[in-house]
């Protein structure tokens, strides 16, 4: 059975901290692993990684992908505020489907005090 | 603005009674997609449609029926068969193509009175 682990579980920061956050997972037929944003409701789309070792950055979020050990991170350096939501990790593989399949991590709840 | 609107943003069910939530998108896209949340729990998939009048069943789609009768709509409705309904649940869509990169509505709270 395909699975993603996030850790922490929820993280609480001030503004200025660097967290990062991690994601490790187990599926058959790996084919690219994403990061999502949920700020209140709407989970918007952060990063989609498919090489290891190739860093993908976004202001001051990044995030990279180690395929041998099956895992990324999400750094989010000087974090602000606004930077407080849920970070979802998702893998989606091939599931022998047209659609593939999309496994979703549980998801790190970061909050960040001014 | 192109997006997902989901609706209504909050639901209460009765014992026995089915309920719809609405989905509707103007992103053109061909992909509809329902997830369910839970906390501590990853978003899992209920059903999903890759095109009109088609659709399939995801992990978890005992209790819940679909439609797709048009592209933009893509409602859900929670039976009486389902017996913990009581959760987030999330409307997305994608590009033909990008599967993986979805595009979601703001979601719709189910409480079970």
């Amino acid at each position: 059975e395909d699975k993603v682990v996030q850790s922490p579980l929820s993280l609480v920061v001030h503004e200025g901290d660097t967290v990062t956050l991690n994601c490790s997972y187990e599926v058959t037929n790996f084919r690219s692993l994403l990061w999502y944003k949920q700020e209140k409701k709407a989970p918007t789309f952060l990063f989609m990684l498919t090489s290891s070792g190739i860093e993908k950055k976004s202001g001051r979020l990044s995030s990279i992908l180690d395929k041998k050990e099956l895992f990324s991170i999400l750094n989010i350096t000087a974090t602000q505020t606004g930077d407080s939501a849920v970070y979802l990790c998702a893998v989606h593989s091939t599931g022998g489907t047209s659609y593939g399949k999309l496994t979703f991590g549980q998801g790190t709840i970061l909050t960040v005090h001014p | 603005d192109g997006g997902i609107t989901q609706s209504p943003k909050y639901l209460f069910r009765k014992e026995g009674q089915n309920v719809t939530l609405s989905c509707e998108q103007n992103l053109n896209h061909d992909a509809m997609y329902w997830y369910r949340q839970d906390p501590g729990q990853g978003l899992r998939l209920i059903y999903y449609s890759q095109i009109v009048n088609d659709f399939q069943k995801g992990d978890i789609a005992e209790g819940y029926s679909v439609s797709r009768e048009k592209k933009e709509s893509f409602p859900l409705t929670v039976t009486s068969a389902q017996k913990n309904p009581t959760a987030f649940y999330l409307c997305a869509s994608s590009k033909p193509g990008q599967n993986e990169k979805l595009f979601f509505g703001s979601g719709t709270q189910l409480s079970v009175l």
